[in-house]
């Protein structure tokens, strides 16, 4: 079946950039997207990219895309205690059904 | 952004009883409802899919009498665990989506507890 990947932990320090990977294997993909999950609560939708852009930039993160290698990278800029939490990419295609990469858990040092 | 509240946000209940958690959109009307769980520290897994007014289509490996969805109105879909047992514990989330936009919006999840 598809499959999403991505790296199970990543530790920062405050005001440091963080870049959380993913690679998915389902060509249909049209959405791709990343969701914060905080502990005990449920998912946030971050932001997403069109599968057929190869980046977005919306305040303090930027998604890349590289189709060709269906690789997707977040990249959060002046990383903050409060960014600490687990990070889902996910792929979707028109039927909004989503398939979850296994989270990156966050952790960012003061 | 559209807001999908699902209820209740906890419950523990004893091993052999049926647990039924709703999902509703609350300021729009949702075609579709996705159904995921989500096991300790781990990813979500898609359980279902269900669509207004019809039958909910299920993942494989997941058991449809077990997991018994009904999405009978444009803004709710429930979902009940039935006889159910220390293993159906998890983390369930609901999301629903018009079909129109880019996005599927979640619920803040349930979290099940069967002693």
């Amino acid at each position: 079946g598809e499959d999403v990947e991505q790296s199970l932990f990543l530790s920062v320090r405050e005001g440091d950039s963080s870049v959380i990977n993913c690679t998915y294997t389902d060509s249909s993909s049209t959405y791709l997207y990343w969701y914060k999950q905080e502990p005990g609560a449920g998912l946030q939708l971050l932001t997403y990219i069109f599968s057929n852009m190869d980046m977005k930039q919306d305040q303090r993160l930027t998604v890349l895309l590289n189709k060709k290698d269906k690789h997707l990278s977040l990249r959060i800029a002046d990383t903050q205690t409060g960014d600490s939490a687990i990070y889902f990419c996910a792929s979707g295609d028109s039927s909004y059904k989503l398939i979850f990469g296994s989270g990156t858990r966050l952790l960012v040092r003061p | 952004g559209a807001v999908v509240s699902q209820h209740p946000s906890w419950v523990i209940c004893k091993s052999g009883t049926s647990v039924k958690i709703e999902c509703r959109s609350l300021d729009f009307q949702a075609t579709t409802m996705f159904w995921y769980r989500q096991f300790p520290k781990q990813s979500l897994m898609l359980m279902a899919t269900s669509n207004e007014g019809s039958k909910a289509t299920y993942e494989q490996g997941v058991e449809k009498d077990k997991f018994l969805i009904n999405h009978a109105s444009l803004t709710l879909s429930t979902l009940t665990v039935t006889s159910a047992h220390p293993e159906d514990s998890s983390f369930y989330i609901c999301s629903a989506t018009t079909g129109g936009n880019t996005e599927a919006f979640f619920g803040q999840g349930t979290r099940l507890t069967v002693v």
